[in-house]
């Protein structure tokens, strides 16, 4: 049962506009939302978090919202670049601290110049 | 400081063998978490180690897989008699210690290596 869902697999963006992924789950106990993005042979790079109590942060060119009632988060890129395209993750955390991350599968984002 | 560090990047074994996968966690982490990557899936937690302590290993196959974390040294992900099946990429990720005390326990953020590639033949 896969509890975080990214239900598209890809998507292709023109240089400077924006990219939207998104990102579902269905555990309510999730508490603590992440984006990771991976090149090719590296490991998931840290990009931005947003707790439960928050609907949106921003930092820089990327902004998630998150909806909880709809179980629901987005992460946009605005405006995208050339050097965003990589696999995007979305992970979830059922409480603060450390703990196991729950990843989905992935999109991959490819920005065209 | 450096980051995680994983060898071997790329590891053959024939079926049948051990496969050895080490974890160097970033300097100050305690926190050890491995996950592994097959073909065009997500990273699926394995197990999570704090120095000597197994905490959760409820991602382990129940058979062959092993691991530890040991007061000196890396992690060490141990694959005892290897199929074809767990051709993958494994990563490892470590975190700080938790910050006691405060109003609110924040999220200690996992910081990844670049992985190990497994191939069994």
């Amino acid at each position: 049962d896969q509890q975080v869902k990214q239900n598209s697999p890809s998507l292709s963006v023109q240089e400077g506009r924006i990219s939207i992924l998104n990102c579902d789950y269905t555990n309510s106990m999730f508490d603590y939302f992440l984006w990771y993005k991976k090149y090719p042979a590296e490991g998931p790079t840290f990009l931005i978090s947003i707790s439960s109590i928050k609907d949106k942060n921003e930092d820089g060119r990327f902004t998630v919202f998150l909806n909880k009632s709809a179980k629901h988060l987005s992460l946009h890129i605005v405006p995208s670049q050339p050097g965003d395209s990589a696999v995007y993750f979305c992970a979830a955390s059922p409480y603060s601290g450390n703990t196991p991350l729950v990843f989905g599968k992935g999109t991959r984002l490819s920005v065209i110049a | 400081n450096a980051g995680v560090m994983q060898n071997p990047r790329h590891l053959v074994r024939r079926r049948g063998q051990e496969a050895r996968l080490r974890c160097s966690p970033m300097k100050g982490h305690s926190h050890v978490y491995w996950y592994r990557q097959l073909p065009e899936e997500g990273l699926k937690f394995m197990v999570y180690l704090q120095k000597e302590n197994i905490i959760d290993e409820s991602g382990m196959p129940k058979e062959r897989f092993s691991a530890e974390f040991p007061k000196e040294g890396p992690s060490i992900l141990r694959i005892q008699q290897v199929v074809r099946g767990d051709s993958a990429a494994y990563f490892c990720a470590s975190s700080p210690p938790t910050v006691a005390g405060g109003l609110a326990a924040t999220y200690n953020e996992q910081f990844f290596g670049p992985g190990t590639r497994l191939t069994v033949l």
